[in-house]
């Protein structure tokens, strides 16, 4: 089974619509991340949080929300999705101050 | 401000030959450096990393890099391709200010030719 998954891997949702994103991870990590992947940007951070009680913005958290629920579940919502929100969305984890990163294999969202 | 370079959109290289991608990256001090292959559909994979110590790193699947303060460069090379290396390539740098941050490079799209 995968350490880090993600559901739905595919959604097409209408402007305006609510959309949760989920995360679950089998790592047994404490830190867990949302990324966005746009064609050209990279992987740009929209939320991450290093415990259950810890919640942190990135460099592009407007119009995104998170849920840590557990250790390992890790959501995110958009709570009136639009078209310039659509991109691949990734889970990551990280233990500790080690940096390095494990991935989940990415929700593709499309807002028409 | 910090950011990682990736001067290469896209690179070509026949199976057998040997690749350099290039990263370069802007910090005051050095950064933990990464390197992740994402191959289509899937997330990223860690090919490799440097914190400190000996500036060649080895890695996963045959990949190397280099770490050169000099050129605040991090490249990572292969002296001989394999066509499943075809895949999208990013180097990254987490920087250690107090607080977590991570930047990633745009990516470099390597394709395999026969």
């Amino acid at each position: 089974d995968a350490d880090v998954t993600q559901t739905p891997r595919n959604r097409i949702t209408k402007t305006g619509k609510r959309i949760m994103l989920e995360c679950s991870q089998t790592k047994g990590h404490d830190r867990m991340y949302w990324y966005r992947q746009d064609p050209g940007l990279g992987l740009r951070l929209i939320y991450y949080s290093f415990d259950v009680k810890d919640i942190n913005k990135g460099e592009i958290s407007d119009g995104y929300s998170v849920s840590r629920q557990a250790q390992a579940k890790f959501s995110l919502s958009l709570e009136s999705a639009i078209p310039n929100q659509t991109a691949l969305y990734f889970c990551a984890t990280s233990a500790g101050a080690t940096y390095e990163q494990y991935f989940g294999p990415g929700t593709r969202l499309t807002v028409t | 401000a910090q950011s990682v370079t990736q001067p290469d959109i896209h690179i070509t290289v026949s199976e057998g030959a040997s690749l350099e991608l290039r990263c370069n990256y802007s910090y005051g001090a050095t950064p933990y450096l990464f390197w992740y292959v994402q191959s289509p559909g899937q997330g990223l994979q860690l090919l490799l990393k440097y914190f400190s110590g000996d500036t060649l790193v080895q890695g996963i699947k045959g990949f190397e890099a280099e770490f050169k303060r000099s050129q605040s460069s991090f490249n990572l090379r292969k002296p001989s391709v394999h066509w499943s290396d075809a895949a999208e390539y990013f180097c990254a740098v987490a920087l250690n200010t107090g607080g977590f941050k991570t930047i990633f490079g745009a990516g470099t799209r390597l394709f395999v030719k026969a």
